[in-house]
């Protein structure tokens, strides 16, 4: 199994300002992925992140709002633009395992905004 | 079109008792199936998964889960409750490259002394 780091673990954050979310992963995957769990809610699929390419947005969620970045195989970062207080979720990354018959999933970073 | 249902946002039981969690898939070719649980403050972590081999599958815990092809069902079970398994439960369904998974809205599991 991948162990799978976040930071930060949590964050208060102003409306109008953009937090960036750092993914750790302690062996290379070719896919990682981001999700959004909402107050209450389920997770959704924000986008894939393959290596050397850009990433792949699921519908409602564009990529000025949610730049992604997948420098190497062990990491990525999500940014939060221009944030507002629904923007306040819990936001987690996630690897395909190697054979891929699941995901492992970071711990998730708390995100606030006031 | 692939979804997922989870009956209940919330179950409670008492400490022993049985636990069951409901999961209703829709799926629109062969389904994998997969249970996670996410404690308070953590991540989610898999407890148990179906991908097409035998229908009843064991996981972690002492949980399990049968796979019902004409009831469209994955529901969890578990004998006996313990207190630490307290804490939410979440269905997926994974199309068949398993990089799209599609979450179900969670069941909040209680367990009482």
């Amino acid at each position: 199994s991948a162990v799978i780091s976040q930071k930060p673990s949590r964050d208060i954050c102003q409306r109008g300002t953009s937090l960036t979310i750092q993914c750790q992963v302690d062996s290379q995957v070719t896919m990682m992925f981001w999700y959004r769990q909402q107050p209450g809610q389920s997770l959704t699929l924000i986008a894939t992140a393959n290596q050397g390419s850009e990433a792949t947005y699921e519908s409602g969620f564009v990529i000025d709002k949610f730049p992604i970045s997948r420098p190497n195989l062990t990491f990525s970062t999500l940014t939060v633009s221009n944030m507002s207080p629904e923007d306040s979720s819990i936001y987690l990354c996630s690897v395909e395992s190697d054979p891929a018959n699941e995901q492992f999933f970071g711990p998730g970073t708390r995100l606030t905004v006031l | 079109a692939q979804s997922v249902t989870q009956l209940g946002s919330h179950v409670s039981v008492s400490e022993g008792a049985l636990v069951l969690l409901r999961c209703n898939y829709s799926s629109s070719v062969p389904p994998y199936l997969f249970w996670y649980v996410q404690y308070p403050n953590q991540g989610l972590q898999l407890l148990l998964k179906y991908t097409s081999a035998a229908t009843l599958v064991k996981g972690i815990n002492g949980f399990e889960a049968e796979f019902k092809k004409s009831e469209t069902s994955f529901h969890l079970t578990k004998p006996s409750a313990h207190m630490s398994d307290a804490a939410e439960y979440f269905c997926a369904v994974s199309e068949g490259n398993f990089n799209k998974f599609y979450f179900g809205s969670g069941t909040k599991l209680n367990v009482k002394p």
